[in-house]
């Protein structure tokens, strides 16, 4: 394992609701990213962190939000979750930019 | 629009069977194509390829890109139950976006 934790692991939620997921690290990598994961869209990516207070918007970024205050954490958050960010959710970490991506396991969000 | 295109899309052999995955891709400013094979959780990677050409190989997995026509190839020889798994391709763009593909999901029976 790469060492990353994601948590919660599974979460039902209510539409309107804050959400916030965490990826937690040990590799001391530089990169981390959130992705989403739904049926016949494959993985894509919401944000990612280039360092510590240092973030940048990817493919469907709107509805969500990150944050970095430690090189260890990355979360993601749900300002008031919507029934179509219902996903599984992941995280992934790298060395270098130009490196695979690692991941976690993975968080199942259901919004109702 | 940058994107990823993976075929079949499901696919159902049998153990001992070859099997090949395609995947192919239009990214502007490409930097390199990875593969991945997702069973429960987490996506577990196989192959970073940047250069056409030139197969890696990995035991029975092996994998092979062309630059010029814009795809890739994942080789899985000798099948087993324990290749059962979705197998994704991304295309690495830029520093730090990937784009992947849907996925194949392959299904081994004994």
């Amino acid at each position: 394992d790469a060492g990353i934790t994601q948590s919660p692991r599974h979460k039902v939620t209510e539409t309107g609701t804050p959400v916030t997921l965490r990826c937690h690290q040990t590799e001391n990598h530089r990169y981390m990213y959130w992705y989403r994961q739904d049926p016949g869209h494959g993985l894509r990516l919401i944000h990612y962190s280039y360092g510590v207070k240092d973030t940048d918007k990817g493919e469907v970024s709107d509805g969500y939000s990150v944050s970095r205050s430690k090189t260890e954490d990355f979360l993601l958050t749900l300002e008031s979750a919507t029934s179509s960010q219902t996903s599984v959710y992941f995280c992934a970490i790298t060395s270098q930019y130009n490196q695979p991506q690692h991941f976690g396991d993975g968080t199942r969000l259901s919004i109702l | 629009e940058d994107k990823v295109v993976q075929s079949p899309l499901s696919l159902v052999v049998h153990e001992g069977d070859t099997v090949t995955l395609n995947c192919s891709y239009e990214v502007t400013n490409f930097r390199s194509l990875l593969w991945y094979k997702q069973e429960k959780k987490a996506p577990t990677f196989l192959f970073m390829l940047t250069s056409s050409g030139i197969e890696k190989k990995s035991g029975r997995l092996s994998s092979i890109l062309d630059k010029k026509e814009l795809f890739s190839i994942l080789n899985i020889t000798a099948t087993q139950t324990g290749d059962s798994a979705i197998y994704l391709c991304a295309g690495r763009y830029n520093n730090n976006d990937m784009r992947f593909g849907a996925g194949t999901r392959l299904t081994v029976k004994p």
